[in-house]
């Protein structure tokens, strides 16, 4: 069975620092990752999705990740944090691009100026 | 539509009664999926709909719970004899095949 795990459901970062949340995977076939944000009172967005092409993918909003097969990790990066990142940030998996997704618990993002 | 939307925004029901909620997917899509977010988790997967093929249930939590799409439109959940458990935000997804999932704004049901 597929499950993602995020590591911190609460990071707090200064406005132009490093952004860097955390995202494990388990999966028994070759998966399908993504990263979702969800700004207050908003719907889900897609931010990016790794799907077997580049294991550094680049996404919207300068939003970064790196797939590792050998740490089973997708974590996100950002190098300069900007006071509109403040969202929850959901790591999701799935067996196939069609398939269903399997979600991380979510990490809320805080920047303080 | 532009989007995936969703009915009722918000929907609050007393405990026993049942309820259904609304999505329409983008206009061509094939896929749709619901998900239900209970306040401070994560998305869990309920049902996925593609195209004529049986749907995956394999996460609604108990047999209250059922859906419904017609053709490749509108689809309805579902939810008999509420619970307070139940109490959360309903999301719909849809997508073209093999492409990412659009979520609409949610419904949030609260049972009182």
């Amino acid at each position: 069975a597929q499950s993602v795990t995020q590591l911190g459901s609460h990071v707090s970062v200064s406005e132009g620092a490093l952004v860097l949340l955390r995202c494990n995977y388990s999966s028994s076939v070759p998966p399908y990752l993504f990263w979702y944000v969800q700004y207050p009172n908003q719907g889900l967005q897609l931010l990016l999705k790794y799907t077997s092409a580049a294991t550094l993918v680049k996404g919207i909003n300068g939003f970064e990740a790196e797939f590792k097969k050998s740490e089973t990790s997708f974590h996100l990066t950002k190098p300069s944090a900007h006071m509109s990142d403040a969202a929850e940030y959901f790591c999701a998996v799935s067996e196939g691009q069609g398939g269903k997704l399997i979600f991380g618990q979510g990490t809320e993002l805080s920047v303080k100026p | 539509g532009a989007g995936v939307s969703q009915s009722p925004s918000n929907k609050v029901t007393e405990k026993g009664k049942d309820v259904e909620l609304r999505c329409d997917p983008i206009s061509g899509h094939t896929a749709l999926y619901w998900y239900r977010q209970r306040l401070g988790q994560g998305l869990e997967f309920l049902i996925y709909f593609q195209g004529n093929s049986a749907p995956d249930k394999s996460g609604l939590p108990s047999d209250r719970f059922s859906a419904e799409r017609t053709g490749e439109s509108v689809s309805t959940l579902t939810i008999q004899r509420t619970q307070q458990e139940d109490s959360a935000v309903y999301l719909c997804a849809s997508s073209s095949s093999y492409n990412e999932q659009f979520f609409g704004p949610g419904t949030r049901l609260t049972v009182l």
